[in-house]
């Protein structure tokens, strides 16, 4: 299986502030990632795909790069929803897996 | 736009059979731009893909839970569901369900999700 991680694990900012979430896959997986929001209580949401490709509606203050193993979730300029776990997802090879994820909460 | 919605037994004795079913709206499981995928969520596992499949015949599981899992459908109810056998209480998750686009297989949208919690 293809072994996702994530890194921070959690990180504590501020409404405004530009953060960066790491994923890193076991081995290459093209631009096969996925990055989904998930709030308590709540489904993930899809955010990019194709890692790079904002889906429709997502704020573009959202922004996703990286291909083969190393890959970038962006936000910039902060806002009050974005506190919220994030979650990538590899799709090049069976069976899918998740990262872990990155909690970000308010400082 | 697309909705999902699971249903099912919130409580499952060990060793039993979990049932879930997903009931889709706004879109028809019997197309070709779909998969249509389950996924679950527990605090000890995080997000897990359990398998997937689609309406021209292709089904494919987790391996981990390739033994105990079914993905079946429902065309007519535009419904699919989910049978697990045997659990224990490391099955204990919300359980999601998911449409998975074709080209890509990323998730693009996802049920509540439904508590389903093993115990005795």
């Amino acid at each position: 299986d293809v072994q996702m991680t994530q890194s921070p694990s959690s990180l504590s900012a501020s409404v405004g502030d530009r953060i960066t979430i790491t994923c890193r896959a076991s081995q290459g997986i093209g631009n096969h990632l996925t990055w989904y929001q998930q709030k308590p209580g709540k489904a993930p949401r899809l955010l990019i795909f194709g890692a790079s490709t904002l889906e429709s509606e997502v704020p573009t203050r959202f922004g996703g790069s990286g291909f083969g193993t190393d890959f970038t979730l962006i936000i910039n300029s902060l806002e009050p929803e974005d506190f919220a776990t994030y979650y990538c997802l590899q799709s090049y090879s069976m069976p899918f897996t998740f990262g872990p994820g990155t909690t970000v909460d308010i400082k | 736009q697309v909705q999902l919605h699971e249903s099912g037994p919130g409580l499952v004795k060990p060793s039993e059979t979990l049932s879930l079913t997903c009931t889709v709206s706004g879109d028809s499981i019997s197309g070709s731009n779909y998969y249509w995928a389950w996924t679950r969520q527990s605090p000890e596992k995080g997000l897990e893909w359990i398998g997937s499949f689609h309406y021209r015949g292709s089904t494919v599981y987790n391996p981990s839970l390739k033994s105990r899992v079914t993905i079946s459908v429902d065309a007519s109810k535009n419904q699919f569901s989910l049978r697990m056998t045997s659990v224990t209480v490391a099955d204990t998750a919300v359980y999601y369900c998911a449409r998975e686009r074709t080209s890509g297989h990323w998730l693009d949208a996802w049920g509540q999700g439904a508590l389903v919690t093993v115990s005795s």
